[in-house]
């Protein structure tokens, strides 16, 4: 079956603007994951969501971050206001660990270079 | 801060050795996890290790697991070039709970 999807794949933007990031998790999958990554370092927690529970937002690094997971499927994720320090690949995840299944299906993640 | 932390951050050794990444961690766990990233960008699964479980074995990889220690171990044998990569490991308090990922151990494989 298809497995998680991210778009866009690469995105360039200046400083200053918002922008909006997609995942597209497993069919069924009930957690969903957003992690950010810079060169060459390991992942940041960003933002967990599980079924219909309060997401996990601790990890968000501040408050121009915000997410979202409509109808328990697709997730948006949203910065606003764009800084240089925002350059990452942002990596999204999905699990069903309410059937056992706590291993995580990886998107290819969205590279956000911030000019 | 993450919660897992991997030793070595980077480690290079001929083709057919083995290959051997720690993982040390801070709380007590439900399950902990090891994934490769090849190229920064999806990460690919590789095994699961339980709390209740010491020794875990797929194809050619062995993860242990010490709880006392709040360490694992990751055991790759009969190395490959494709095996180059990075691998991370994961852990997760409990079994709803977030999972946070190590700062990763740098493979190179020498031919």
């Amino acid at each position: 079956g298809a497995g998680v999807s991210q778009s866009p794949s690469n995105k360039v933007t200046e400083k200053g603007k918002d922008v909006e990031l997609r995942c597209d998790p497993i069919s069924g999958h009930t957690a969903l994951y957003w992690y950010r990554q810079s060169l060459g370092q390991g992942l940041e927690f960003l933002i967990y969501f599980q079924g219909n529970s309060a997401p996990d937002k601790s990890g968000l690094p501040s408050d121009r971050f915000s997410a979202e997971r409509t109808g328990g499927s697709v997730s948006t994720l949203t910065i606003q206001r764009t800084q240089q320090e925002d350059s990452a690949v942002y990596l999204c995840a999905s699990s069903l660990p309410r059937s056992g299944k706590y291993e995580q299906y990886f998107g290819p993640g969205t590279r956000l270079t911030v000019t | 801060s993450q919660q897992g932390e991997e030793d070595p951050q980077a480690l290079s050794i001929q083709e057919g050795e083995n290959a051997t990444m720690n993982c040390s961690y801070k709380t007590s766990i439900n399950n902990l996890q090891w994934y490769r990233q090849n190229s920064g960008r999806g990460l690919v699964h590789l095994i699961l290790i339980r709390s209740n479980e010491r020794e875990k074995h797929s194809g050619r990889l062995r993860v242990t697991l010490d709880t006392s220690k709040k360490s694992s171990s990751l055991l790759i044998t009969a190395s490959r070039a494709a095996d180059t990569a990075s691998y991370f490991c994961a852990t997760a308090y409990s079994s709803a709970s977030k999972i946070i990922f190590g700062s990763g151990t740098r493979l190179s494989i020498r031919p």
